[in-house]
């Protein structure tokens, strides 16, 4: 069974850092496209990362230069570095492909 | 960046009764492979989002047969054909044609 399942989140203050990560189980991270999506308290979905099979990452413009996606082919892991955090950065993290969704983490930028 | 506007805002559907709800993309979503990268999602309250249609016409594994999609190039639809219960929540449509991937604002479906 496909599973994905995100940790790492949490309060942080403005300007701080957190990795998220993503266990992923029943499929292959490296032979997969993989994204994070974000989604603010009460609000819509937001696409925030991909990195593709062949490693290409992707970004979104709010995030690109601050946040960087990556995956652990040995781990079947997907990560999130976020750095530099902001209060609009306060949501719910998930780790997904369109097909399947993880549980989602949540990040609170506060001081 | 493609910007994808969802109307109606919101829904409220007597169960049994059919629901339809639009996606319209400012570019069209039809990729030279012959492919058209609009999906549609439901996240159901306190839930993740879950897979309905991709494609823009095809129904994903385990999704009820009372759930369609249709539409090609900058407009799309997605229909219920008797909305039960447990169809609450929020119904979203996302490109996936180009970077950024941007979603639809979603369309809220609640019982009468």
């Amino acid at each position: 069974e496909e599973q994905l399942v995100e940790s790492g989140g949490g309060l942080v203050q403005p300007g701080g850092s957190l990795r998220l990560s993503c266990v992923v189980s029943g499929l292959t991270v490296n032979s997969n496209y993989m994204t994070w999506v974000r989604q603010a308290p009460g609000k819509g979905l937001e696409w925030v990362s991909l990195i593709s099979t062949d490693g290409k990452t992707f970004y979104a413009d709010s995030v690109r230069g601050r946040f960087i996606i990556s995956r652990d082919n040995s781990k079947n892991r997907l990560y999130l570095q976020m750095n530099s955090l902001r209060a609009d950065d306060s949501a719910v993290y998930y780790c997904a492909r369109l097909t399947i969704w993880g549980q989602g983490t949540l990040v609170a930028v506060s001081s | 960046d493609i910007v994808m506007t969802q109307t109606p805002y919101s829904l409220s559907v007597t169960p049994g009764q059919p629901a339809s709800m639009s996606c319209k993309s400012s570019q069209s979503l039809l990729h030279t492979s012959g492919k058209t990268y609009l999906y549609w999602l439901l996240q159901k309250p306190g839930q993740s989002p879950q897979l309905l249609i991709y494609e823009a016409s095809n129904r994903f594994s385990g999704v009820p047969e009372r759930f369609s999609g249709s539409g090609s190039g900058t407009d799309f639809t997605l229909k219920i054909s008797r909305v039960e219960a447990e169809d609450v929540g929020v119904y979203y449509c996302v490109h996936t044609i180009q970077f950024p991937w941007t979603f639809g604002q979603g369309t809220k479906v609640e019982i009468k």
